[in-house]
């Protein structure tokens, strides 16, 4: 049974500060890492993708991912209140398109 | 950048009744569609694999005889809740996957309320 864990939260930090989530998987030869954002009663939106071990940098947000370890980390930098909603982290297996979604974690960015 | 439509984006229906789900790629042919449910507070839990020309795949638990999924054309998928009752009130979206990048995008999501 693949599985992929999220603290729940909430995570709550201050407006400009960096937000760090994180999820851990349990299929070691997952391959492909998502995070996505879920305002409430929306469907979500992919932030990142990342394939490889190390970071990955796009703007405001960072992915990182360690393979060795099985986590896969979002931070936000110079965090805005309209970053307020649920981060869930997806992942794919070897040869599969298929994700298998955290519950994700839901952030509170206070202004 | 590629978008999936679904319609509606939000139905109430009688108890005993059947509502359709329709999901379109708009600028991208979608060999592979993927329907999810999600209950409040809870992840987005696959529901079937639809494949355009063939039978859907479905995920264990799921029953297909009431989770009717039809792929009839490279750019829409629908599904179709048969004897809808209150416990299928939740939140409905579908997924493909753009053929160049391999990344998935969702749908708008449908909520279903059976009352």
């Amino acid at each position: 049974q693949k599985e992929v864990e999220q603290n729940s939260g909430p995570l709550s930090v201050p407006e400009g500060a960096i937000a760090s989530l994180n999820c851990t998987y349990s299929d070691r030869g997952s391959q492909s890492f998502f995070w996505y954002r879920q305002y409430s009663g929306k469907s979500p939106e992919l932030i990142m993708f990342i394939y490889s071990n190390g970071d990955k940098e796009d703007g405001r947000f960072t992915a990182q991912l360690n393979k060795a370890s099985q986590y896969v980390s979002l931070l936000i930098r110079d965090s805005q209140p309209s970053d307020s909603a649920t981060y869930l982290c997806a992942v794919t297996g070897a040869g599969s398109y298929q994700l298998t979604f955290g519950k994700g974690t839901k952030l509170s960015v206070i202004p | 950048g590629a978008v999936v439509s679904q319609h509606p984006s939000r139905v109430i229906c009688k108890s005993g009744t059947s509502v359709k789900i329709e999901c379109r790629s708009l600028d991208f042919q979608a060999t592979t569609m993927f329907w999810y449910r999600q209950f409040p507070k809870q992840s987005l839990m696959l529901m079937a694999t639809s494949n355009e020309g063939s039978k859907a795949t479905y995920e264990q638990g799921v029953e297909k005889d009431k989770f009717l999924i039809n792929h009839a054309s490279l750019t829409l998928s629908t599904l179709t809740v048969t004897s809808a009752h209150p416990e299928d009130s939740s939140f409905y979206i579908c997924s493909a996957r753009g053929a160049s990048t391999g990344e998935l995008f969702f749908g708008e999501g449908s909520r279903l309320t059976v009352l």
